[in-house]
């Protein structure tokens, strides 16, 4: 079945710096790729949808320019937190999908866990 | 109001007991419904698509009722291994929000032996 590579699983970082979370599709392509973030015993809320090629689309109340995305190829996409506070420590998983054959389905990553200290 | 809203739970039941979950939606023009289960500082996993006819798989019963915007989940004969978060999820194709995913905020499930 598909996959979603996701890196890293856990990452731990000094205030101020930058943290790059990577998800390959490994066995399809993905057309669309889909940025989550969970706190604790919250729901997933999407951050920006990413179609290949194209420029991040954000949700409401989520910075594009602390949250980078790229989605240059059909099979990575990378989320980037910069200048990252301890405010930014979540879960983040990214969703990858393909409109190439119809709707394909949702493959999620394993997820990042980021800690900023 | 949320778009996608789930009774939070704790369910705490024993083993082999029937326990049922509720998720209502209010965007009329979501088009897909699906149960996802979570575990714990895991990533969700499809449990299952839900249809307005109703759709069985093992223990698991999926409903769909449009006209109420209300999802349900049946599970049967209860097992420890379900012990998780159940996420109630909707689609709403088409715009600019093609194939986004909209999360309720989950139902925790404990089975006790």
């Amino acid at each position: 079945g598909a996959v979603v590579s996701q890196h890293p699983s856990r990452v731990i970082c000094k205030s101020g710096t930058s943290v790059k979370i990577e998800c390959r599709s490994l066995d399809f392509q993905a057309t669309t790729m889909f940025w989550y973030r969970q706190f604790p015993k919250k729901s997933l809320m999407l951050m920006a949808t990413s179609n290949e090629g194209s420029k991040a689309t954000y949700e409401q109340g989520v910075e594009k320019d602390k949250f980078l995305i790229n989605h240059a190829s059909l099979t990575l996409s990378t989320l980037t937190v910069t200048s990252a506070h301890p405010e930014d420590s979540s879960f983040y998983i990214c969703s990858a999908t393909t409109l190439l054959t119809g709707l394909y389905g949702y493959t999620f990553g394993s997820g990042t866990r980021l800690t900023v200290v | 109001r949320k778009e996608v809203e789930q009774d939070p739970g704790p369910f705490n039941v024993p083993e082999g007991a029937t326990v049922a979950f509720n998720c209502t939606y209010s965007n009329s023009a979501s088009q897909s419904f699906f149960w996802y289960r979570q575990d714990c500082r895991k990533e969700p996993k499809l449990l299952m698509s839900v249809y307005s006819s109703g759709n069985e798989d093992g223990r698991f019963t999926a409903q769909l009722n449009r006209a109420s915007q209300y999802i349900s989940l049946l599970i049967r004969d209860s097992k420890l291994s379900d012990s998780a978060t159940y996420l109630c999820v909707v689609i709403k194709l088409g715009g600019t929000s093609y194939g986004k995913l909209t999360f309720g905020q989950g139902t925790i499930l404990t089975v006790h032996p």
